[in-house]
């Protein structure tokens, strides 16, 4: 099976902080993406990458930048950390067009930001 | 690209009740919708998923959807469910390289 781990489950910031949320897959897989889930408000696509330092802008970028060094790992970075960015953050990738099978998510990092 | 929309964020049910919930499209080219579950405090997972053919779709745990094209609907249903079934659910398209979700369905199943 295809596993897509994400480093930390509960995460606690404080305001300014700069925080990094980081995702790795083992499958190899091309696509990689950050989403953020709120309640009411479905999961919302913030980056995702199609290849090693490739990057693109989802539905909500701001306040979060990424990076994708390594074909496997995809960091969400958040550069000053603020009290509206507390979310569940959910990683997921799937093959070069493959998305359109689905994809495969991680379990998810709860950031709490006071 | 692929919208979607789901609507009744949260559903209340009792066990042994039959489960219907909606999702509508809106058209970009090739159709590829999903239904993922979430279970309470576990990840995402895919229930089923549409691209063409039999517009009847079965999924795991009894789950079924259907596409219908004139409506640009793709509901979710389960004849029966179990308290196991208490979840959130998200349906979502994919286009534009991505998989876009709606804002999805808080579902409870009373025992």
């Amino acid at each position: 099976d295809v596993k897509v781990t994400q480093s930390s489950r509960y995460l606690v910031k404080r305001t300014g902080e700069k925080v990094f949320l980081e995702c790795v897959q083992d499958m190899d897989h091309e696509n990689m993406f950050w989403y953020r889930q709120d309640p009411g408000l479905g999961l919302r696509l913030i980056y995702f990458s199609y290849d090693v330092k490739m990057k693109e802008k989802g539905d909500i970028p701001e306040g979060y930048s990424v990076s994708r060094e390594k074909k496997e790992r995809f960091s969400l970075i958040l550069e000053s950390a603020s009290t509206n960015q507390t979310s569940m953050y959910l990683c997921a990738s799937s093959w070069a067009g493959g998305g359109r099978y689905g994809y495969t998510f991680g379990s998810g990092t709860r950031l709490t930001v006071v | 690209a692929q919208s979607v929309s789901q609507h009744n964020h949260h559903v209340i049910l009792s066990e042994a009740a039959s489960l219907e919930l909606g999702c509508n499209y809106s058209y970009g080219g090739t159709v590829n919708l999903f239904w993922y579950v979430q279970y309470p405090g576990q990840h995402l997972q895919l229930l089923l998923k549409y691209f063409s053919g039999d517009p009847l779709v079965k999924g795991i745990k009894g789950f079924e959807a259907e596409f219908i094209k004139s409506k640009f609907s793709f509901n979710l249903r389960k004849p029966s469910v179990q308290w196991s079934d208490t979840a959130e659910y998200f349906c979502a398209g994919y286009g534009n390289n991505r998989l876009a979700f709606g804002k999805g369905n808080q579902v409870v199943v009373i025992p």
